[in-house]
């Protein structure tokens, strides 16, 4: 069955640090979608990136950039130079686009916590 | 301005009654789902519906019920049968399910007392 894990519970940083969000997957399909959503505390989930199981290429969009490992079952997020605005709850998700579940499944979250 | 809007923001329910959450969307997706989300957890998938006229079950579906008689509306009824209604619930909406991107609504807070 599907399933994401994201270990970190809640992360704190200073503000400029560079931050490492951790998301690790499992699926027995061979075409899946995986995804990053930015939960700010107005409670709105806000896309922030999809890749599909066949692009292994990292993407950098500003001070994001995204690992996505095959070979780990890994899709990390990195935010570069932290600023308060970052502060949120993360999500990993994971779509099954042929033999299993095509809905989502999320992670249970990273709280990230920039101070000033 | 395109988007997905729910309402209300907060509702207040004594136990034992129905409530239903409104869900539109008008993307001009097919697919609408419907989340629900406890304090520092995860979301969790409650009904899903990829056209018209038909909805699957999620994985919470008990004590749920929804219906999709318009392309942009994904109504949710928490029913009295639902043992612990509190809780935040998010919807959703995406061009086609699986591969697509999801967008969501700001949520409905429901409180039962």
């Amino acid at each position: 069955a599907q399933k994401v894990t994201q270990a970190q519970t809640e992360i704190s940083v200073v503000e400029k640090e560079d931050v490492t969000l951790d998301c690790v997957y499992e699926t027995r399909d061979t075409t899946y979608y995986l995804f990053w959503y930015k939960q700010p505390p107005s409670g709105e989930l806000v896309f922030l990136i999809r890749r599909n199981s066949f692009d292994e290429q990292n993407e950098i969009s500003g001070r994001y950039s995204w690992n996505f490992q095959k070979s780990t079952s890994s899709f990390n997020f990195t935010i570069t130079a932290s600023q308060v605005v970052d502060s949120a709850v993360y999500f990993c998700a994971l779509s099954e686009a042929r033999t299993g579940r095509r809905a989502l499944t999320f992670g249970s979250g990273t709280r990230l916590q920039v101070q000033p | 301005d395109g988007g997905i809007t729910q309402s209300p923001k907060y509702l207040f329910r004594k136990e034992g009654q129905n409530v239903t959450l409104s869900c539109e969307q008008n993307l001009n997706h097919d697919a609408m789902y419907w989340y629900r989300q406890d304090p520092g957890q995860g979301l969790r998938l409650i009904y899903y519906s990829q056209i018209v006229n038909d909805f699957q079950k999620g994985d919470i579906a008990e004590g749920y019920s929804v219906s999709r008689e318009k392309k942009e509306s994904f109504p949710l009824t928490v029913t009295s049968a639902q043992k612990n209604p509190t809780a935040f619930y998010l919807c959703a909406s995406s061009i086609l399910i699986g591969e697509h991107e999801q967008y969501f609504g700001p949520g409905t807070r429901l409180t039962v007392t």
